[in-house]
Formats: C-alpha cells, structure tokens, sequence
C-alpha cells in the first residue's frame, strides 16, 4: 500500500522559511517521480513542484519559482520542500504526491503564514 | 482565462449518470492531452480515478469502479468524465489536470451533489 507522511508544517511568519518532509513506503520509491501540490483553505488544487526519479529535473510554477526547492533522498525514501520568502497567500495544506500520474497522495501538513 | 475551466457545481439523482467537463482554454487542443481526473471528499486529500487519453487508452486507478470512465468531446474542447449509476458516496469534489508545458494544471473544480 502507497503511504506518503507529510511533516514540517506549521505557523510562521510571513518573509519565513519552512522545510517539508515527506517520507513514502509500500513503493519503490527510487523510480517515482515525485511532487508537491497545495490547497489553500475552501480553494482548489495547486500543483508546486515536481521532481525526476533521479532529481535530474525539476519544475516548479511561477508562483513559487525562486523562492521553493524540492528534493529528495531515494536512501532516505523521502521528499523535500524548502520554502523560503512566505508569503500569506502560500497558507495552505501542502500535499506530497506520487508520480506524473498523481496516484498516491499523503494526508497533507498545513502551513500557516502569518503577516 | 484558466487553462482548464469546470462547472463550478453540479447536481444529480442517485442512479443517474453525470457528465463533468473539463474545457481546455483556446490553443490548447484536447486531442494531444492525457486528461487525469481526481475526487476529494471534504477533509480527506484527492484520490486518483483515472486518466484518458483516446478510447482505447484509458487507465483506471486501482480499486476505481468501472463506472467512472473518461472521454473527450473535441468539438467542445474538453474532457469529460462520466460518473454511471450516481451513488450517495460520489458527492465530492472532482478535479482535471493536464501535463502542459512541463508544469501540472489543475482545473477549477466541480462539486457533485447527489440529491
């Protein structure tokens, strides 16, 4: 069974930095490409990031490009997400999801920025 | 204007059919897009249905009912996804995403009643 775990979440301050982590099992995870993608509170999905199998590609939306890193241990099966720069409208549940297909999706880890 | 619009909302009886679109924006040809499709029920994160490509290439999450299935109606522009024999447990939020430009796009969301 697929399982991602969120962690990180939090409040902080709006300019703030903030790392999230996300751990998979019940996969193999190595050959996963892997993303994140967020919901602000009663809005619709945003998808943030998205990272190659080996880390040789990522892609991010304008949004957050400049400010948002994804990366990735296969020895540790786990996702990265450092945000830096936060700004208010990044308040949302961050959600680590499985591959181009976006078939495996963690419970989510709020984040809270706060002006 | 969104790169993928949906009804904002829909209603319909149980055991009816409900057909949700997903319009691509102008310029974007839905004939070379794999359409995905995602429900999310209040305070659980989205769950993968399926995704559709061509009829004779459509993929089904695992553990999906054969009574989610996908098309296209090019004259239109968009991709559908029909929900067959509506059921109490299918009131939820769907979402269509594509891969366009190495960045994920979600559409806006379409929230199913069943009355």
């Amino acid at each position: 069974e697929v399982q991602l775990v969120e962690s990180g979440g939090g409040l902080v301050q709006s300019g703030g930095s903030l790392r999230l982590s996300c751990a998979a099992s019940g996969f193999t995870f190595s050959i996963y490409n892997m993303n994140w993608v967020r919901q602000a509170p009663g809005k619709g999905l945003e998808w943030i990031s998205y990272i190659s199998s080996s880390s040789t590609s990522m892609y991010y939306p304008d949004s957050v490009k400049g400010r948002f890193t994804i990366s990735r241990d296969n020895a540790r099966n786990s996702v990265y997400l450092q945000m830096n720069s936060l700004r208010d409208e990044d308040s949302a549940v961050y959600y680590c999801v499985r591959g181009g297909d976006f078939d495996g999706w963690g419970q989510g880890t709020l984040v809270t920025i706060s002006s | 204007q969104a790169v993928l619009t949906q009804p904002s909302s829909l209603s319909a009886s149980p055991g009816a059919s409900a057909s949700l679109t997903c319009t691509l924006r102008s310029g974007i040809n839905v004939g070379t897009y794999r359409i995905y499709w995602y429900q999310q029920k209040p305070g659980s994160p989205p769950q993968y249905l399926l995704n559709f490509q061509s009829d004779s290439d459509e993929q089904r999450g695992s553990g999906v009912p054969s009574r989610f299935s996908g098309s296209k109606d090019t004259s239109a522009n968009a991709g559908i996804l029909l929900i067959s024999g509506l059921q109490s447990e299918d009131e939820a939020d769907y979402y269509c995403m594509i891969w366009h430009s190495s960045a994920s796009v979600f559409g806006t969301g379409t929230k199913v009643t069943v009355l």
